[in-house]
């Protein structure tokens, strides 16, 4: 079963507008930490966002929020007010706390391409 | 502020040739590790290591070695290309710590082609 699940391929949405990627998974860890990772088309991973599953609070990064619903293992990236340079494959990531010798190992989705069209 | 240096940036090698990746990072992390990334399949973790000295193996470990003999540097090596290990290839490293949240920092990749 995959542990990572993002089932948008892509998505569109117009510039200014909020939009939702979706990312559920799969853990029966009490301790994980999920991560968002943006990708553009130059090809680096830059780090988004984290939310811990002990957190009490959905994380915020300026205009990026994550909507962290525990019992129903989904962690969806929230964009606000679209920007063109949005543009991009997103990945949802999970790090589990047993996982086998280390606990750092992130485990991606396939990611969702998102285009923000002015 | 260098962070995750790979190189090179763009290899083309041909069917049973040997090549060696190489990663470094100026920020004293103790976890590194190796992605390929291939169309809609993600990030696939190939080997990671927690220090010097210390490796294992990630879900996609066959036809790729590693070694850490320094706490900077993380080589990847091909022994023998094949053309399914045409891909781009990822390092990462992250500070070990308390909890989950300490995020892996990326190198720029390196896109392989194995002809």
């Amino acid at each position: 079963a995959q542990k990572i699940t993002q089932t948008q391929p892509g998505m569109f949405v117009q510039e200014k507008e909020a939009v939702t990627l979706d990312c559920t998974y799969d853990t029966s860890d009490p301790s994980y930490g999920l991560f968002w990772y943006k990708q553009p088309s130059s090809g680096e991973m830059i780090f988004l966002i984290y939310q811990g599953s002990y957190d009490q609070q959905n994380a915020t990064e300026g205009r990026y929020s994550l909507n962290f619903q525990k019992a129903r293992k989904s962690a969806n990236l929230v964009i606000s007010a679209s920007q063109l340079g949005d543009s991009a494959m997103y990945f949802c990531a999970m790090r589990e706390a047993s996982s086998g010798g280390s606990n750092y190992k992130l485990t991606f989705g396939k990611g969702t391409l998102l285009t923000v069209n002015p | 502020n260098a962070g995750v240096t790979q190189t090179p940036k763009f290899q083309v090698l041909k069917t049973g040739q040997s090549m060696t990746l190489q990663c470094a990072q100026d920020m004293n992390h103790e976890y590194m590790s190796w992605y390929r990334q291939d169309p809609g399949m993600g990030l696939r973790l190939i080997h990671y290591s927690v220090g010097a000295g210390i490796t294992d193996q990630g879900e996609v470990p066959n036809g790729y070695n590693v070694s850490r003999s320094t706490t900077e540097d993380f080589p990847l090596r091909l022994l023998s290309a094949a053309p399914s290990q045409t891909s781009v290839y990822f390092c990462a490293s992250s500070a070990l710590g308390t909890g989950n949240g300490q995020p892996q920092h990326f190198g720029d990749g390196t896109r392989l082609s194995i002809l």
